[in-house]
């Protein structure tokens, strides 16, 4: 299994400002993603973080608001920008790891943000 | 990928198994069933998954019909630690990405 370490736990930030939110992971992986958690509801993909590349998002999300970086394969930042209260959400990173039929995800303990 | 679904919630005795049902009535030939579950505000534990046959391991027990329409997760022992939200997910290899439904809310009670 992967270890995924994800930087900070939690922040509260004021409206207007941009956290960068940091994974590592201890081994090599070749995908990355990246989920939100809104208040009370379930996890929606953000985007894959491609290592070398821009990142692919998914419908609703933007490279403005949600730019992502993955500068080798354990590692990849995730920037929510100009926050609003609405950014308010658990962010969590997770990882493919092996493949066929051993292929899993496997998620960091989340970025708790809360946006005054 | 498949839409799955799974009754909001369900309530368990500590000690009785915990029988986690989940509908996937569109899965395709290639897709997996995951099980994870997620305790209070963490990140999403992963706990089983399977293709066709059905799987153990140390955390529970994966039982896929024999269609592939339908599968439910057995806790063998609930304990008060199981509490948690649910969530089945089918998905292929191609992409790595898995897309979550809302999940069993299960409460394991003294």
């Amino acid at each position: 299994s992967a270890v995924i370490s994800q930087k900070p736990s939690r922040d509260i930030c004021q409206r207007g400002t941009s956290l960068t939110i940091q994974c590592q992971v201890d081994s090599q992986v070749t995908m990355m993603f990246w989920y939100r958690q809104q208040p009370g509801q379930s996890l929606t993909l953000i985007a894959t973080a491609n290592q070398g590349s821009e990142a692919t998002y998914e419908s609703g999300f933007v490279i403005d608001k949600f730019p992502i970086s993955r500068p080798n394969l354990t590692f990849s930042t995730l920037t929510v920008s100009n926050m609003s209260p609405e950014d308010s959400s658990i962010y969590l990173c997770s990882v493919k790891s092996q493949g066929g039929r051993n292929e899993k995800l496997f998620f960091g303990s989340g970025t708790q943000l809360s946006v005054l | 990928d498949a839409k799955t679904t799974q009754p909001p919630s369900m309530d368990c005795a500590e000690g009785r198994a915990a029988n986690l049902p989940c509908n996937h009535s569109t899965i395709s030939g290639n897709e997996y069933v995951y099980w994870y579950r997620q305790i209070h505000s963490q990140g999403p534990q992963y706990i089983i998954h399977g293709l066709k046959n059905n799987e153990t391991n140390e955390m529970a027990s994966l039982i896929i019909t024999e269609d592939r329409k339908s599968s439910t997760l057995i806790l063998p022992h609930a304990t008060l630690r199981d509490t948690a939200v649910y969530y089945c997910i089918v998905g292929g290899t191609s992409y790595g990405k898995l897309t979550f439904g809302q999940g069993t809310i299960l409460t394991v009670h003294p």
